[in-house]
């Protein structure tokens, strides 16, 4: 089976930076993903790491280690419309679906 | 740029009683995917679709759901009898590739929220 642990909920400050952590397990480990969602709409893609190392993608970068079965994301420069959810979710090799997380909820304050 | 839609927005029904749930993936992705979020629950996958068949179901998916791509642009999931429980946002996907390639970005639509009374 697959577990996908993250924190429930962060706060941080508007221009700041914030690292969402997320752990996983599964059996057959081919891709990670992180998606953010706000309140009342679909998840949208972040990004995707399959091999070790970092992600970066303008303000967003994300962070893989397989051996540890570890990911993070970070979010710089932080805006108030980066208020949302943000969703780690992992694909095993021998499916055809993504396992998502509960999610952490960002809270940026001015 | 391209999007995967969903209608209706909105659906309320009886328990009891059946509906189905319509999406219109990107127009050339071959892969089709439905999932669910429970009010303040994470999401959850349901099945996917290729090739005119499930290649994917989890245990939520049971005798009482089915999917249906009845023509060349439409993607449907019916509840047949449905109970309080599935009262939720059901979320359509689309992608280029499978799961099984190295990489699938799998593009949401906008959600279909339902509930039942």
């Amino acid at each position: 089976g697959q577990n996908i642990d993250q924190p429930t909920e962060m706060t941080a400050t508007e221009g700041a930076i914030v690292q969402i952590n997320c752990t996983y397990q599964t059996s057959g480990f081919n891709g990670l993903f992180w998606y953010q969602q706000h309140a009342g709409e679909a998840p949208t893609f972040l990004s995707y790491n399959v091999l070790d190392g970092l992600e970066e993608k303008g303000r967003f970068s994300s962070f893989l280690s397989r051996s540890k079965g570890y990911s993070y994301l970070l979010l710089k420069e932080l805006q108030m419309k980066d208020s949302a959810s943000y969703l780690c979710a992992v694909r095993d090799y021998r499916d055809d679906k993504i396992i998502f997380g509960k999610g952490t909820r960002l809270h940026i304050l001015p | 740029e391209p999007e995967v839609t969903q209608t209706p927005s909105h659906q309320v029904t009886q328990m009891g009683q059946e509906v189905i749930l319509r999406c219109v993936p990107i127009s050339n992705h071959l892969y089709f995917y439905w999932y669910r979020q429970i009010l303040g629950q994470k999401v959850e996958f349901l099945v996917s679709f290729y090739n005119n068949e499930i290649s994917e179901k989890s245990e939520i998916f049971d005798d009482q759901f089915s999917v249906e791509r009845p023509d060349g642009s439409n993607f449907t999931l019916k509840i047949r009898s449905t109970k309080l429980e599935d009262s939720a946002m059901y979320f359509c996907a689309s992608s280029k590739t499978s799961g099984r390639a190295a990489y699938n970005e799998q593009f949401f639509g906008p959600g279909t929220r339902l509930t039942v009374l």
